[in-house]
């Protein structure tokens, strides 16, 4: 039982270089989201997607862009990576909010020089 | 302007004691409020959901109580082991129609020594 696959653990890009990070998850939930999170900052949601075909803005969207390839799979893209954007990025899913707690992935480590 | 607070300061407390964190919010109307776990390098772990209306719940050695009228909740760890030590972080999720927010505290450290 994987729960929330993310991937890859660790990256360094070059201001100005693109990446995906890419997130799975086997629990058949409906709803997932993308985080970062920073020193003194906390968990800070980029994008969500409450359920297949549907994404929306969090609360720092700007410089990211998401897909919600399939009920499983929900990757985040950076176009034009910024030192600003060095960060550890965590994937999460839900079923049910009412009722559950989110299941995070086990973290992207991000550094953008 | 709306917040949510948890201890800043890193608690250290005995082996087998109880601890007990914190979590203060303001200008919030609450649905319910998470407790999770996060480990150095890990993701958080959800521990326990309380509602609105309920006082208290439990999961084996923890509890969680919600104080609406105080705008807080406390999370307690009974019989305290080394394991327990980790950050603890709180989420809020407000009322605010269908279009609900989830609200995070930056975590309490929690250190257990032997």
């Amino acid at each position: 039982n994987a729960g929330v696959t993310q991937t890859p653990k660790f990256q360094v890009l070059k201001t100005g270089q693109s990446m995906t990070l890419q997130c799975a998850q086997d629990m058949n939930h409906n709803s997932m989201y993308w985080y970062r999170q920073d020193p003194g900052m906390g968990l800070r949601l980029i994008y969500y997607s409450a359920s297949e075909g549907t994404t929306d803005k969090g609360e720092v969207p700007n410089g990211y862009n998401v897909s919600r390839l399939n009920k499983r799979e929900f990757s985040l893209r950076l176009e034009s990576a910024a030192p600003s954007q060095t960060s550890v990025y965590f994937c999460a899913s839900i079923m049910d909010r009412g009722n559950d707690g989110y299941t995070f992935g086990s973290g992207t480590r991000l550094t953008v020089v | 302007s709306q917040k949510i607070e948890q201890n800043s300061e890193a608690l250290n407390i005995q082996e087998g004691k109880t601890a007990t964190l914190t979590c203060n919010y303001t200008n919030y109307s609450p649905a319910y409020l998470q407790w999770y776990r996060q480990d150095p390098g890990r993701g958080p772990v959800f521990l326990l959901l309380i509602r609105e209306n309920e006082k208290e719940k439990r999961k084996e050695r923890l509890k969680v109580t919600f104080d609406t009228t105080l705008k807080q909740s406390l999370f307690h760890i009974t019989a305290s082991q080394p394991a327990d030590s980790a950050t603890y972080l709180c989420a809020l999720v407000t009322r605010a129609g269908n279009n609900r927010k989830l609200i995070w505290g930056l975590g309490t450290s929690l250190g257990v020594n032997p």
